[in-house]
């Protein structure tokens, strides 16, 4: 089973300013990841898949890079709207598909 | 647009069995693979089970295996999880999520809202 780790495990960062959010996978997952935001009492939304294309309709200024074990997502100049928790899931390998235990990123 | 809705959830006792639907519009049901993803209260999201587009392949979380069983039926645009033996770790939010076809490679681009299930006694 693979297993995905964030960090950090809470962001703090000011409106403007640009968030950098890590995932890491036990073994190599190739480009099969994608990163999801989630905001209070809101379903996960799909921001990024296949490590680097940005979902239909998701800002430009969400970029995901990395490939094999080793995976960023950047915000740059962070919204208000940006403030939430994010997961990252690897779909290589499955089942299990595994989510990461989320970034929470916080205003400053 | 896409539109996936779960029902089904509520309270119920440990050892007993709930089913939940999940009722989709917008696209093509038939041709997409789909996923129960769930989060147990403030915490994060954890894998139930896929089904296939046409329903002959089924994978599920250790978890969950043996006692819930992931099914379709495409002429009514629904998804089920059926849940036997619930337990008290069981209690989440339990969300539907589509692919975007039917490769199971790929990452679910919509999900519903959620059906809260709580195990209690």
């Amino acid at each position: 089973e693979i297993v995905m780790t964030q960090s950090p495990g809470t962001l703090s960062v000011s409106p403007g300013e640009r968030a950098t959010l890590s995932c890491r996978a036990s073994q190599s997952v190739a480009s099969n990841l994608a990163w999801y935001q989630q905001k209070p009492g809101q379903a996960p939304r799909l921001l990024i898949y296949g490590a680097s294309a940005r979902a239909t309709g998701i800002p430009a200024r969400f970029r995901g890079s990395g490939s094999g074990t080793e995976f960023t997502l950047t915000i740059s100049s962070l919204q208000s709207e940006d403030f939430a928790v994010y997961y990252c899931l690897q779909y290589n390998e499955w089942p299990p598909y595994s989510f990461g235990p989320g970034t929470k990123l916080e205003i400053k | 647009q896409v539109q996936l809705v779960e029902s089904g959830g509520g309270v119920v006792q440990p050892g007993r069995s709930l089913r939940l639907s999940c009722a989709a519009s917008g696209f093509t049901f038939g041709n997409s693979a789909i996923h129960w993803v769930r989060q147990a209260p403030g915490k994060g999201l954890e894998w139930v089970a896929l089904i296939s587009y046409d329903g002959s392949t089924k994978y599920y979380a250790d978890s969950v295996r043996g006692r819930f069983t992931i099914s379709r039926d495409n002429s009514k645009n629904t998804l089920y999880l059926q849940m036997n033996s619930l337990r008290v770790e069981d209690t989440a939010v339990y969300y539907c999520a589509k692919n975007p076809g039917p490769r199971i490679v790929a990452a679910a681009d919509d999900w519903g809202q959620g059906t809260l299930v709580a195990v209690s006694s």
